[in-house]
């Protein structure tokens, strides 16, 4: 059974441009979760969707951005990049909302220069 | 709102030895769940232990043991017979079924 699916694994983008990660989940998991990991933040909350709707958002500026696809696939988006975009996101899926493991994906490191 | 508490930065531990990491957290909530993921220098995150709020029973997976006080709000992680592929960041979860929060990990280091 292939595990959660993070495209693409780095990315050097410019500061002011916006940028897509993508996420494809476990087979048949529902539930996509967003994580921004920094050295000084440590991993903090995105956005979670379950069924193409999204249940949660975490303390994060309107530029953060995501959403889910019919088939569970999950695409985020920072627009207007800053520095302090600069960070490892993690994408977790799960088979249902809350409780239940969560499977990782190796993550996206995203670089702004 | 909830809050997940590391207060270990960082530990070594020698091979085959017991190594105890630290982890409270903060709710007003009764019923939740509690996780210790894994995060090897390759990144994957992966689940060592889960815990649920409301099971008394201390969570068992092999080598893995958690010491879970619900009055103390306290969920340490005791692993046992160390080994060097234990070598990661350990991070604490919380989870209310709203999303999962994390503490700011521990770094072991497992030495031979």
């Amino acid at each position: 059974k292939a595990g959660v699916t993070q495209t693409p694994r780095y990315l050097i983008k410019t500061r002011g441009q916006q940028v897509t990660l993508s996420c494809s989940p476990i087979s048949g998991h529902r539930s996509v979760s967003w994580y921004q990991q920094t050295p000084g933040q440590g991993l903090q909350f995105l956005f979670e969707y379950f069924s193409e709707t999204q249940r949660n958002k975490g303390n994060f500026p309107g530029r953060f951005s995501g959403r889910q696809f019919s088939n569970s696939r999950s695409e985020m988006n920072v627009s207007t990049l800053e520095l302090g975009d600069s960070a490892l996101y993690l994408c977790a899926s799960s088979l249902v909302v809350g409780g239940t493991e969560a499977f990782f994906g190796q993550g996206t490191r995203l670089t702004v220069v | 709102a909830q809050t997940v508490t590391q207060s270990q930065p960082e530990m070594s531990v020698q091979e085959a030895e017991t190594v105890t990491l630290s982890c409270t957290y903060d709710t007003s909530e009764s019923n939740y769940y509690l996780f210790w993921y894994k995060q090897p220098p390759s990144r994957q995150m992966i689940l060592v232990i889960r815990q649920e709020a409301y099971k008394q029973q201390n969570a068992t997976e092999n080598r893995f043991s958690v010491n879970f006080q619900k009055a103390a709000k306290s969920f340490s992680l005791k692993i046992s017979d160390s080994q060097l592929g234990d070598t990661a960041m350990y991070f604490c979860a919380f989870d209310n079924t709203d999303k999962l929060i994390f503490g700011t990990g521990t770094r072991l280091q497992v030495f031979p």
